[in-house]
């Protein structure tokens, strides 16, 4: 069965960075895409991005462009979000999606999402 | 960039009940490339509707969608208490990507 499983909750100071991972499994990973995206606490739902497992294309949400990197390890079937120079508004929950391969589309398997806290 | 407004932003039914929710956007979604999912507290969201209508692999059939253009509804049509959470609309193939909407609550009356 389709698994995504990402990594352990993180508290952050601001200023710093999070490399958050997502271990896909019961696909074939490179013919998918993976999409990001996070909700703070008690919000709704935030693209932050996309990326092919297949040629590394990436599509970035404008207002975390600079700020964010999306990449993938084809050898071990995972991704990694990277969120840089963090904000206190960052805290939220990361959820990684199954995305289809050549464009964001909707999302049918998720991650069970990381908490990343950004706190002084 | 589409906007989704979803609409109400809460709603009260009683098991048993028909729940409809709405999903409006600020420009034509092109080729009806609407999603919904449903979120319970703690969990990730779970995908019920892609393609404006049709159901993701296991979901019950008293989930449907519908609509067109700016216009589009999730309608349960017998609640289950488990039913209960919180809808999410999505659009794709738009520039950017794509866009939720804020979300509907579904409670018990």
């Amino acid at each position: 069965q389709v698994q995504l499983v990402q990594s352990g909750a993180e508290v952050k100071k601001p200023g710093a960075s999070v490399k958050v991972s997502c271990k896909a499994s019961g696909y074939t990973f490179t013919s998918y895409g993976i999409s990001w995206v996070r909700q703070a606490p008690g919000q709704g739902l935030e693209w932050m991005g996309w990326i092919s497992a297949y040629n590394g294309n990436t599509n970035y949400a404008q207002k975390l462009q600079g700020r964010v990197t999306m990449t993938t390890d084809t050898s071990t079937s995972t991704a990694y979000m990277e969120l840089r120079s963090l904000r206190s508004d960052d805290t939220a929950v990361y959820y990684c999606a199954r995305d289809r391969r050549w464009l964001v589309s909707h999302f049918d398997y998720w991650g069970q999402g990381t908490l990343v806290t950004v706190s002084s | 960039e589409i906007v989704l407004t979803q609409s109400p932003g809460t709603l009260s039914l009683s098991p048993g009940e028909r729940a409809t929710l709405s999903c409006r956007a600020s420009q034509s979604v092109s080729s009806s490339y609407l999603a919904w999912y449903q979120q319970k507290p703690g969990q990730a969201p779970r995908l019920l509707i892609y393609g404006a209508s049709s159901r993701a692999t296991g979901i019950p059939d008293r989930f449907s969608g519908s609509g067109s253009g700016t216009d589009f509804t999730l309608t349960i049509s017998r609640l289950e208490p488990e039913d209960f959470a919180v809808y999410y609309c999505q659009q794709y193939g738009s520039s950017p990507p794509t866009t939720f909407g804020q979300g509907t609550r579904l409670e018990i009356k």
